[in-house]
């Protein structure tokens, strides 16, 4: 079973900062990795799929890398509504299995 | 636009069995482009993925959640449905339906519901 962690647990920064948030795989695996924002009382949202690619909608400042082990999600410049909590999530090849790492706070510092 | 919406009771009590439903809107549940999941979150806690079901009834779940799920589709009425058996106050969660992302080999989910809370307590 592939463990994600994702680092740091809460990140405090100011408004137009950049976050680089973390995310790392316990055995490589393949860039079926995806990032998600979730806002209080909120669904997530797709931000990122397949590592690097930005869902529909989703502001240029919002970037995805990496690969093997170990995923970073970038947000260059952050804007207020940024302030939440991110979660990557990676599919196994089969059978599917699918799982969330335990998430980063982004907090106004 | 795609929409789905969750409905179900909103307490259970303990070993009973907990069912809720995803409403799909904006797309046939048919369409052979579509997998459609289900995902729980406990109060303050981070997502669980529950499942996930193809129209055409393949499904496959999570192994430590697997003997007490049940997914469904009914084409008729564009809905998915889940059965938890047996549930505890450990399953108190938010529980969203959503839809696995087509665009993405179906490797990640795109549109989700805004989510039903559903309390285990007697």
């Amino acid at each position: 079973e592939i463990v994600l962690t994702q680092s740091p647990v809460t990140l405090s920064l100011s408004p137009g900062d950049r976050a680089t948030l973390s995310c790392r795989a316990s055995q490589s695996v393949s860039p079926y990795l995806a990032w998600y924002q979730q806002r209080p009382g909120q669904p997530p949202r797709l931000l990122i799929y397949g590592a690097s690619n930005r869902a529909t909608g989703i502001p240029a400042r919002f970037s995805g890398s990496g690969s093997g082990t170990d995923f970073t999600l970038t947000i260059s410049s952050l804007e207020p509504e940024d302030f939440a909590v991110y979660y990557c999530q990676l599919r196994s090849s089969w059978p599917p299995r699918f799982t969330f790492g335990p998430g980063t706070k982004v907090d106004i510092k | 636009q795609l929409q789905l919406q969750e409905s179900g009771p909103g307490l259970v009590k303990p070993s009973e069995t907990l069912s809720l439903t995803c409403t799909v809107s904006g797309a046939s549940i048919s369409s052979s482009s579509f997998y459609w999941g289900w995902i729980r979150q406990p109060p303050g806690k981070g997502l669980e993925w529950i499942g996930g079901i193809y129209y055409g009834g393949n499904s496959y779940c999570n192994p430590s959640l697997k003997s007490r799920v049940t997914l469904s589709v009914d084409p008729s009425k564009n809905q998915f449905s889940m059965n938890l058996s047996s549930v505890t106050a450990a399953d108190t969660a938010v529980y969203y339906c959503a839809r696995h992302a087509p665009g993405d080999g179906y490797n990640s989910f795109d549109y989700w519901g805004q989510g039903t809370l559903v309390t285990v307590s007697s």
